[in-house]
């Protein structure tokens, strides 16, 4: 157990539709970091909070969004959702602001229909 | 384009043996270089991070080593044990903290 917790665990839901997974840093941590998994894409950085202000951007769609909370804990809201957004997707948390060592969470596993 | 590669994309070894796989990486911008490893139906677990300023953290009988002029880092496992098999990802951090996985090292490991 890594200590970071994710909700739901799997969402099922239909294209068009809009989502929001949560995620709660380990303790004591400061970033927030989420990440897609995909079957044909590996995994991808998506994006990075620290202690509540955005941090870095990876291949993020305009049509997610996140935000880091003043509790720290997370959400990664997924909206107009298509088939192709069917994926795991992972929060990690680490103390610092700068990458470091993170730990992942059990992760959301999301299907589109 | 940022591009990390990982070679072999699978490996069969004996148990008690040692390994190694490679990853390659942008040679430019670089702040730190991440290794996990993520068994099926787990989530990915770190296990070596260095970065720019030469702090490394690593976890039990992994080592690694890190060029970061030329691109690239090894990941070593002294004596292979059954719960080594798994997939091994190498992740680069560029220096406006974007992270960028590999495909991964799949490691299996023969009794």
């Amino acid at each position: 157990d890594s200590g970071v917790t994710q909700t739901p665990k799997h969402l099922i839901t239909a294209t068009g539709q809009r989502v929001t997974l949560r995620c709660s840093p380990r303790s004591g941590d400061l970033s927030v970091y989420w990440y897609q998994q995909s079957l044909d894409q590996g995994l991808q950085f998506l994006i990075q909070y620290y202690n509540g202000e955005e941090r870095a951007k990876g291949n993020i769609l305009e049509r997610f969004s996140a935000q880091q909370f003043p509790d720290l804990h997370s959400e990664l809201n997924l909206s107009s959702l298509e088939l192709g957004d069917s994926a795991l997707y992972f929060c990690a948390s680490s103390d610092g602001a700068n990458g470091g060592w993170q730990f992942f969470g059990p992760g959301t596993r999301l299907t589109v229909l | 384009i940022l591009n990390v590669e990982q070679s072999p994309q699978s490996l069969h070894v004996q148990e008690g043996d040692s390994t190694n796989f490679t990853c390659s990486f942008p040679s430019s911008n670089f702040y730190a270089l991440h290794w996990y490893r993520w068994e099926t139906a787990k989530s990915p677990e770190a296990l070596f991070v260095m970065t720019l300023n030469g702090d490394e953290k690593k976890k039990g009988r992994i080592s690694a080593t890190l060029n970061t002029k030329e691109g690239y880092s090894y990941l070593y496992i002294k004596g292979s044990q059954p719960e080594d098999s798994a997939t091994y990802l190498c992740a680069f951090q560029n220096r406006d903290d974007k992270i960028i996985f590999g495909k991964g090292t799949r490691l299996h490991i023969l009794p």
